[in-house]
């Protein structure tokens, strides 16, 4: 299973872009890459998964470079309700072992 | 609505008496798994079910068990709770679909064992 590297925590202001990278070097042929979002005391939200290039939904961005050894969440103009931890998995239909990690705690100041 | 029904939302019992947190999905989901969510750990993977029947340990499968009679539910079972299994738990559904595993979780339940 490959295994990711997030950032800790990250600020940010509202009205800001907000990037936040995710390490995996040993990412598998077969693999996508998933975020979820999570609130405190609720379960994660799926937000956006991928496989090469770039991903663009209602909600987020997503940007793999072409070795895809690494991704980036882009939330476009965060507003403080985008408060919470985010969290990049790896992993293919046959990888049933989810590894969550700790995620990346964001804070979106007024 | 598609949801995962997870009951109770908060339970609190004594070492060592048994208990049960449902979990039940209506999406006709293959895979569900259930996870404990601890401050500063994140989400460590319990066990999982890749379809009736077929259940597997995730990654801290010690003092659970469960069991996968029925495609929508997929129970955990505490035979003998400690303290440590004091936690916030999460159950997850999610439809298997070449590399597309988008993961539904329900509402959690919140665990103290004292």
């Amino acid at each position: 299973l490959a295994k990711t590297t997030q950032p800790i925590s990250m600020d940010s202001y509202e009205g800001q872009e907000v990037n936040i990278t995710c390490s995996h070097n040993n990412i598998a042929t077969n693999d996508y890459i998933t975020w979820y979002q999570q609130f405190p005391s609720q379960g994660p939200r799926f937000i956006i998964q991928g496989y090469k290039t770039k991903v663009t939904n209602e909600v987020a961005s997503l940007f793999i470079p072409a070795d895809r050894k690494s991704s980036t969440l882009s939330l476009p103009r965060v507003s403080l309700s985008d408060t919470a931890v985010y969290y990049c998995l790896v992993g293919n239909s046959g990888t049933y072992k989810y590894i969550f990690g700790t995620g990346t705690r964001l804070k979106v100041l007024a | 609505e598609a949801q995962v029904t997870q009951n109770p939302r908060y339970l609190i019992t004594v070492t060592g008496k048994k208990l049960t947190v449902t979990c039940s999905q209506n999406m006709n989901h293959e895979y569900m798994s259930w996870y404990r969510q601890d401050p500063g750990l994140g989400l460590r993977q319990i066990y999982y079910s890749m379809n009736v029947e077929v259940t597997d340990k995730g990654d801290v499968p010690e003092g659970y068990k469960v069991s996968r009679k029925e495609k929508r539910n997929f129970p955990l079972i505490l035979e003998s709770p400690s303290p440590n299994q004091t936690s916030l738990y999460f159950c997850a559904s999610s439809l298997v679909v070449g590399g597309y595993t988008e993961a539904f979780f329900g509402q959690g339940t919140r665990l103290t064992v004292v």
